[in-house]
């Protein structure tokens, strides 16, 4: 069954402030790195990706970090909003074949916006 | 909206039934995933498609049989399934490169 009390990190921000949200990966041979928003009662929503030989990449208020050294990846979201509030996953390439790749999902960080 | 679509988006099934859950996409997408999400859980690969072969199968037990009759549609059929199998049943697609698109999933509850 599933487990009872089993929380998720959160991470409350006051509307307008900037977002941190961290993760730590677990193989330094992948080359491809992918965050995810998941809202309630939907699936999880591409943000944005970065590939291993990158360390910075922009979109629109969101940036990622990857630091390989230490096998760190980190999302940042500028003047975080109400509709930012959402469960945030990073995910990483794990294997690939002809024409597909494993992506194997981090456990989660559930942001809260204060309004 | 996303553009891969899911159906049923609910389903309650019994452990004697056999059911079956839908997924379809028209990217041109030839690799074609099923996850399985719990609650406050990350989802977790069960099926990978590409080019329409199955080329990765987690270890799933048999009563998960998937299927993918061509490039636009992958089915999971379910058959004697247990309690602990309800959850979100996810189904993405990709190119390579690029992300995983995901569906709004089914949420199985077996009874």
């Amino acid at each position: 069954g599933e487990s009872v009390g089993l929380h998720l990190p959160t991470l409350s921000v006051q509307e307008g402030d900037n977002s941190i949200i961290n993760c730590a990966y677990s193989n330094s041979a992948s080359d491809y790195f992918i965050w995810y928003k998941q809202e309630s009662g939907k699936g999880p929503q591409f943000i944005i990706d970065i590939r291993s030989n990158m360390d910075k990449r922009q979109g629109q208020r969101v940036t990622v970090l990857l630091n390989k050294t230490v096998k760190h990846l980190s999302l940042q979201i500028a003047a975080t909003q109400p509709g930012d509030s959402a469960v945030y996953f990073c995910a990483e390439k794990q294997g690939s074949g002809a024409g597909s790749y494993q992506l194997t999902f981090g456990k989660g960080t559930k942001l809260s916006v204060i309004p | 909206d996303t553009e891969v679509t899911q159906t049923p988006k609910h389903l309650v099934m019994g452990m004697t039934n056999k059911k079956s859950l839908k997924c379809e996409q028209h990217m041109g997408h030839r690799a074609m995933y099923w996850y399985k999400q719990k609650a406050k859980k990350p989802p977790e690969l069960m099926f990978v498609y590409s080019y329409e072969k199955l080329s990765i199968n987690e270890s799933v037990p048999s009563r998960f049989s998937p299927e993918c009759p061509n490039s636009s549609l992958l089915n999971l059929h379910l058959h004697a399934l247990q309690p602990e199998d309800s959850a979100l049943y996810l189904c993405a697609s990709s190119q390579v490169p690029g992300p995983l698109h995901f569906g709004n999933g089914t949420r199985l509850t077996v009874t």
